[in-house]
C-alpha cells in the first residue's frame, strides 16, 4: 500500500467553526508533513512530524494545531481561520530510513474559508 | 526559503514534442527531486537524483544534475496530453528532514 489518504476533500467553513482535517498512511513511514498550497505556487511547510513527535513548526499561527496520534495517522486541528487561510493543505509522508528521500502525497483537502 | 527555482515559463508544446525545465537552487545539496502536480491533486513523486550523480533516467524522463552550476534538468520526451500538470523541483539537505520546492512550471500537452 503506498497511498496517503486525506479527508475530507472538501472543507468550506466559517471563522468561528472548528474542523479537523485528517491524513493516514500505512507504509509505516515514520516522518509526516503537512503543507499549504496556494494556486498556482509550491507547496509551503507547516508541520514536520518524526516518530509521532513534532519536529518542525514553520511558525505556523495557533489557530492550526497539529496532531500525531499514532504512527499512521495525523491530524490538523482548524479553528478560527481566516478567509486567507483558503488552500489546498496536502499531507505527505516519509520514510526515516537512510537513502528514503521522497516524499508520499495525499490528494489534499481543498478548504474555502467563509 | 526557497532552494530550487525553476524558470518561471510555462510551456505548450504538441504531442509528441519533447518538454524540458531546468531548475536552479543556492546551497550544497543531498537529493533534487522532481514531481508532478496535477491541477488541485496531490504531487507525485517523478524521479531523484543524488548530489553525487549526474544523469538518471526512468522510462520517458531524464534528469540532470550540475552540482557546479547548482542547476538540474527534466526532460519529457515523446510528450502526451496526460503529461499536462505543473512540475516541481525540490531539494533535499544533509540531515534534514524537509523539502525546499520551487516555483513550478506548468506544462500544457496539446493532442
Amino acid at each position: 500500500d503506498t497511498e496517503v489518504t486525506q479527508t475530507p476533500k472538501h472543507l468550506v467553513m466559517g471563522m468561528t467553526n472548528k474542523k479537523s482535517l485528517k491524513c493516514e498512511q500505512h507504509m509505516g513511514h515514520r516522518a509526516m508533513y503537512w503543507y499549504k498550497q496556494k494556486a498556482k505556487k509550491p507547496p509551503e511547510l507547516m508541520f514536520v512530524y518524526s516518530y509521532e513527535k513534532l519536529s518542525i513548526n514553520e511558525s505556523v499561527p495557533s489557530r492550526f494545531s497539529p496532531e500525531c496520534p499514532n504512527s499512521s495517522l495525523l491530524n490538523l486541528h482548524l479553528h478560527a481561520l481566516q478567509p486567507e487561510d483558503s488552500a489546498l493543505y496536502l499531507c505527505a509522508s516519509r520514510t526515516n530510513f537512510a537513502g528514503g528521500y521522497e516524499q508520499y502525497f495525499g490528494p489534499g483537502t481543498r478548504l474555502t474559508v467563509t | 526559503s526557497q532552494q530550487g527555482e525553476e524558470d518561471p515559463q510555462a510551456l505548450s508544446i504538441q504531442e509528441g514534442e519533447n518538454a524540458t525545465m531546468n531548475c536552479s537552487y543556492k546551497t550544497s545539496i543531498n537529493n533534487l527531486q522532481w514531481y508532478r502536480q496535477n491541477s488541485g491533486r496531490g504531487l507525485v513523486h517523478l524521479i531523484l537524483i543524488r548530489s553525487n550523480e549526474r544523469e538518471k533516467h526512468s522510462g520517458r524522463l531524464r534528469v540532470t544534475l550540475d552540482t557546479s552550476k547548482k542547476s538540474s534538468s527534466l526532460l519529457i520526451t515523446a510528450s502526451r496530453a496526460a503529461d499536462t500538470a505543473s512540475y516541481f523541483c525540490a531539494t533535499g539537505l544533509y540531515g534534514n528532514n524537509r523539502l525546499a520546492f520551487g516555483k513550478g512550471n506548468q506544462v500544457v500537452v496539446i493532442p
